[in-house]
């Protein structure tokens, strides 16, 4: 089975604070997606990374993808109350159709 | 409106009685998928689907059914629910399997 683990599954840090997820496998990936998660409802994309090395920005959110796709980060830069969710990452696998969720990093982040 | 959806939300059901989940994605996606969300296990999928007619299993698939008869259609079939099911269970879609996933809105199933 292939699997995408994420590390820390979770964190709690106060505001300002600058925070790293990590996904990582053995598995080689043609794109990983990054999601985010409120309670109850269905994860939202934030990111598609595509090529290995290839870094990307959405506001305070940096994303990289590893070289070798089998990896990839996620960097909040001063982190907000508003940033509390469940962080995902997610990929088809190369040589399956399917695609899989990384293990979840829970965020917390204090006023 | 580009959506998926995930019919019912919330349901309670007792152990063996049969049921189905609907989903309807109106994208013109060939990949559907279903997945499952229990605490500290993630989202897991348990079938997908590359386009009608062609549907295979996903990491757990014991104990469920799908078809995909229509582009447009997925559901989930639980032929003798058990307690052990009891989760949160969403549909996807996509383009195909490298590509973003929309999410219908989620049903929280419940087997007593």
């Amino acid at each position: 089975t292939q699997l995408l683990e994420q590390s820390p599954q979770f964190l709690s840090i106060q505001e300002g604070e600058n925070l790293t997820v990590y996904c990582n496998s053995s598995s080689v990936f043609s794109s990983l997606q990054w999601y985010r998660q409120e309670p109850g409802e269905g994860p939202v994309l934030l990111v598609t990374v595509v090529t290995g090395g290839e870094v990307k920005k959405l506001k305070r959110l940096t994303f990289q993808f590893g070289d070798a796709r089998k990896d990839s980060s996620l960097h909040i830069t001063a982190a907000q109350p508003g940033d509390t969710g469940l962080y995902l990452c997610a990929g088809g696998p190369s040589g399956t159709y399917k695609y899989i969720f990384g293990t979840g990093t829970r965020l917390k982040v204090l006023a | 409106e580009a959506q998926v959806t995930q019919n019912p939300r919330y349901l309670i059901t007792v152990t063996g009685k049969k049921l189905t989940v609907t989903c309807s994605q109106n994208m013109n996606h060939e990949y559907m998928s279903w997945y499952r969300q229990d605490p500290g296990l993630g989202l897991r999928q348990i079938y997908y689907s590359m386009n009608v007619e062609v549907t295979d299993k996903g990491d757990v698939p014991e104990g469920y059914k799908v078809s995909r008869k229509e582009k447009r259609n997925f559901p989930l079939i639980l032929e003798s629910p058990s307690p052990n099911q009891t989760s949160l269970y969403f549909c996807a879609s996509h383009r195909d399997s490298n590509t973003e996933a929309f999410f219908g809105q989620g049903t929280r199933l419940t087997v007593v």
